[in-house]
């Protein structure tokens, strides 16, 4: 079954710390994203890419990096952890003009 | 600018009754798509139902449907019979067919009472 799977699902770092979050799609979509949510501000959209090498800006990029490596593989790069980037990070796939796929979301906690 | 508007931010409703969530958005776009996602309370989002901006007909998925008034901007979402089950937080969304990202709005949070 074609799915998005988020590694790891939930993580602990210190601030200045670096994080990689891992994205994996097995749907062959195109399409690649990085979600932050965070209570009052709904899904704010940090990275998107629309295929291996590509890699687009979303609307709240400070601090993050991300990298497409293959068509399956989307990474979000955290290089100095702030508090502020405590959140529900998701990936989501997608093909042109269809609906998202999401994985379940990684939660990171920056102390 | 906000293109994507759930003015609801909480609904309470009972059991086996009908609910409709409102949703208003923004686009310059003469193609569009508009689409219901909802995260369950392990936070799992998935996709409900979905409206293409060309079709007049309302689209129905099991006991979804929509309401969409395309002079209002306007994509309602009507759960009928509800169950406990539908307890969730619901965002409506827009893909405008100039570009291949979702907007998103807040979500509107539905609690269903015995």
């Amino acid at each position: 079954e074609a799915a998005v799977t988020q590694s790891p699902r939930n993580k602990v770092t210190v601030t200045g710390g670096n994080v990689t979050l891992s994205c994996r799609q097995t749907n062959s979509h195109n399409y690649m994203y990085w979600y932050r949510q965070d209570t009052g501000h709904g899904l704010r959209l940090i990275h998107y890419s629309y295929g291996a090498g590509n890699l687009q800006i979303g609307d709240v990029p400070d601090g993050y990096k991300a990298t497409r490596t293959t068509q399956e593989d989307f990474f979000l790069l955290l290089e100095l952890a702030s508090p502020s980037q405590t959140s529900l990070y998701f990936c989501a796939s997608s093909d042109r003009g269809s609906d998202y796929t999401f994985g379940s979301g990684t939660r990171l906690l920056v102390i | 600018a906000q293109k994507v508007t759930q003015t609801q931010t909480s609904i309470s409703v009972v059991e086996k009754t009908t609910v409709t969530m409102d949703c208003v958005y923004e686009t310059r776009d003469s193609s569009y798509f508009l689409f219901w996602y909802k995260q369950t309370a392990s936070g799992e989002i998935v996709f409900l139902i979905r409206q293409d901006s060309y079709k007049k007909e309302n689209a129905t998925v099991g006991h979804y449907s929509l309401n969409f008034q395309k002079p209002k901007s306007s994509i309602g979402l009507i759960i009928t019979a509800t169950q406990i089950e539908d307890s969730a937080v619901y965002f409506c969304a827009m893909r405008e067919n100039s570009n291949n990202r979702i907007f998103f709005g807040d979500g509107t949070q539905l609690v269903v009472k015995p």
